[in-house]
């Protein structure tokens, strides 16, 4: 299974709501896809397992959707922390990662 | 507190062989299934290769298989990759994590710092 992220890189103004996408070559069950955050120089943290549940700690303006091949994270309210790159994974038969949206702050 | 520490990365030749390690600390390591991760420079991430808590179940990439080699020692807490036969394209900052569940194939809650690998003569 091939996931691909758009877009690319979302520049928007603090406050702002990011939607970023992540679309599967084929249908995924709701149950195995994660969200992961990457900021400079750090690992990857998690931010949401089985489409929608948030892990431990991540504030509730980061909430998952989607089904089939079509899934989306969005951050509610942007602030300058959440300047990062976001991965999307697919897990559950296999383990694949998605290629990355950066986000940026206008 | 929830601890990955990997060590052993550095550079080597093409052809050669590195044996990575991560220390774990603060869970139960050999209730927990473990993973190996990848990411190139300024690339994404790359899942290398992953062990179930007992070791009773171990995959690998196919980038990686007949090449590289997945262990633990839960006596240590301690998960290990052995990389033989290195390509230039195993350059990359090799990150352990851990699963959510014991599960061969899960989301990863908890990283390490990561350590570097590089292949180049």
């Amino acid at each position: 299974t091939v996931l691909t992220q758009s877009p690319g890189t979302l520049s928007l103004s603090p406050g702002e709501r990011a939607t970023l996408s992540c679309r599967a070559s084929q249908s995924v069950s709701s149950s195995y896809l994660a969200w992961y955050q990457q900021k400079p120089g750090q690992a990857p943290r998690l931010l949401i397992f089985g489409t929608s549940s948030r892990a431990t700690g991540i504030p509730d303006r980061f909430s998952g959707s989607g089904s089939g091949t079509d899934f989306t994270l969005t951050i509610s309210r942007l602030e300058p922390e959440d300047v990062a790159v976001y991965f999307c994974q697919r897990y559950g038969g296999s383990l694949t990662f998605g290629g990355g949206t950066k986000v940026e702050i206008k | 507190e929830v601890q990955l520490l990997e060590a052993g990365g550095g550079l080597v030749q093409p052809g050669g062989s590195l044996r990575l390690s991560c220390a774990a600390s603060g869970f139960t390591f050999d209730d927990s299934a473990m993973t190996w991760v990848r990411q190139a420079p300024g690339k994404g991430l790359d899942w290398v290769s992953s062990i179930t808590g007992s070791g009773g179940a171990i995959e690998y990439a196919d980038s990686v298989k007949g090449r590289f080699t997945i262990s633990r020692d839960n006596s240590k807490n301690e998960l290990y990759l052995q990389m033989n036969r290195l390509r230039a394209e195993d350059t990359a900052l090799y990150y352990c994590a851990k699963h959510l569940r014991n599960w061969s194939f899960d989301a990863s809650d908890i990283w390490g710092r990561g350590t570097m690998v590089t292949v180049s003569s």
